[in-house]
């Protein structure tokens, strides 16, 4: 079974600083598909940002990027130049494919990280 | 607008009595899912329809009951309700299994439910 872990329950950064959420997961599968979502106060389930097993090339969107460590199976998050609205709790998230390599579209989610980017 | 729309928003229920959560979605998606989601312990999933017609159970099911009224709704039911499962709950549509990954979940807003 497949696990995802989020070590951090909480950080905190500056305005317009950058930072670095943790994630780490466990799988025998060699293909798969990891996400970060992001949840602000209102509530909704967010897609930040996607990376694909195959890819060695690092997934960026805007100010968000990952690293992506496939041998460690560690999947960090960076935020440059955090904005106020970037305050919310970010979920890592791990699906495997289906063995003619489609999505499987269940997701297995991390436990959370809450940031707070302080003014 | 096109999205996934889930009511209640928020419900308050006493040990014992019966619910039923509702979601639609207009996207047309196969797939359709109920998560929820608790302090520390991220969201985890409690039934999925793969499509219409069928479901099968998640991570957590025990408590819960669905229907997959037809393509558009899925609905979660709470036969008893109990302390344990106050929580937020979220459902999710995807267009379906072995499609791209490119858009993996839709979520509805959530419905926040407290068990007295």
């Amino acid at each position: 079974a497949q696990t995802v872990t989020q070590s951090q329950p909480e950080m905190s950064v500056q305005e317009a600083e950058t930072v670095t959420l943790s994630c780490t997961y466990d799988t025998s599968e060699n293909n798969y598909y990891l996400f970060w979502y992001k949840q602000p106060p209102s509530r909704q389930m967010i897609l930040v940002i996607r990376q694909e097993a195959y890819k060695q090339q690092n997934a960026t969107e805007n100010r968000f990027s990952v690293n992506f460590q496939k041998a460690a199976k560690s999947f960090s998050l960076k935020i440059s130049d955090s904005q106020l609205g970037d305050t919310a709790m970010y979920f890592c998230a791990f699906m495997k494919l289906t063995h003619y390599g489609g999505a499987t579209n269940k997701l297995i989610f991390g436990t959370g990280t809450l940031l707070a980017v302080q003014p | 607008n096109a999205g996934v729309t889930q009511t209640p928003k928020f419900q308050v229920l006493k040990t014992g009595q019966s619910m039923t959560l509702q979601c639609a979605q207009d996207m047309n998606h196969n797939s359709m899912y109920w998560y929820r989601q608790d302090p520390g312990m991220g969201l985890r999933l409690i039934y999925y329809s793969a499509s219409e017609g069928t479901t099968d159970k998640g991570e957590v099911p025990n408590g819960y009951n669905v229907s997959r009224l037809n393509k558009r709704e899925f609905s979660l039911r709470l036969e008893s309700a109990a302390p344990s499962q106050t929580s937020v709950y979220f459902c999710a549509t995807s267009p379906g299994q072995g499609s791209s990954y490119n858009s993996p979940l839709h979520f509805g807003n959530g419905t926040r439910l407290t068990v007295t």
